[in-house]
């Protein structure tokens, strides 16, 4: 199993444009979110989904889209880019998002916007 | 907003000691306390999930204690490593929702 997966590792934005963040689970697994991580602060997560069809808002939506149209991928859009959205992204995926389900991160995608 | 506090924020420890860290949440609502291992350029691995008013997890060295009446759980690393180093994160799952503290981020010296 490949676990958890993202693309692109890096990518560097000019304020005011758009990208989608990849993330795909191999594990069958229901339950997928976003977090992003600022120094200083823990990871906020941004948004998740319960499973195909379901997703819903984090601590810190405002700025971001998502959809899950298959129980694998699970991707972040940035529509309009902004600076105070240069960050590390993480995606992780557990198998019903219980709370005493584990979760597992991917490797995390390195934003840095102009 | 559930608010979960870690401290201290960074520790410095010779190999050998022993060390421990606090990580604190509000005690009504819990659900569920996560402990996260996190080294440099790698992605968060889970150490424990506690649940129960003092239960205690152990794995090796490090071990974990939850007190849920007063909001808090302490990790605990015996014989601290170099490879030990890492940042540890502690979470507060309910509903589906995650809050993470900010680590402690602990470096060993050999």
């Amino acid at each position: 199993n490949a676990g958890v997966t993202q693309t692109p590792k890096f990518q560097v934005l000019k304020t005011g444009q758009s990208m989608t963040l990849q993330c795909a689970q191999d594990m069958n697994h229901e339950y997928m979110s976003w977090y992003r991580q600022d120094p200083g602060m823990g990871l906020r997560l941004i948004h998740y989904s319960v499973g195909a069809g379901i997703t819903d808002q984090g601590e810190v939506p405002n700025g971001y889209n998502v959809s899950r149209s298959t129980t694998e991928d699970f991707p972040l859009r940035l529509l309009s880019a902004a600076p105070s959205q240069t960050s590390v992204y993480f995606c992780a995926s557990s198998y019903g998002g219980s709370d005493q389900e584990t979760q597992y991160f991917g490797p995390g995608t390195r934003l840095l916007v102009l | 907003i559930l608010n979960v506090e870690q401290s201290p924020q960074s520790l410095h420890v010779q190999e050998g000691d022993s060390t421990n860290f606090t990580c604190s949440f509000p005690s009504s609502n819990f659900y569920a306390l996560h402990w996260y291992r996190w080294e440099t350029a790698k992605s968060p691995e889970a150490l424990f999930v506690m649940t129960l008013n003092g239960d205690e997890k152990k794995k090796g060295r490090i071990s974990a204690t939850l007190n849920t009446k007063e909001g808090y759980s302490y990790l605990y690393i015996k014989g601290s490593q170099p490879e030990d180093s890492a940042t540890y994160l502690c979470a507060h799952t309910g509903g589906f929702k995650t809050i993470f503290g900010a680590g402690t981020r602990l470096f060993v010296k050999a």
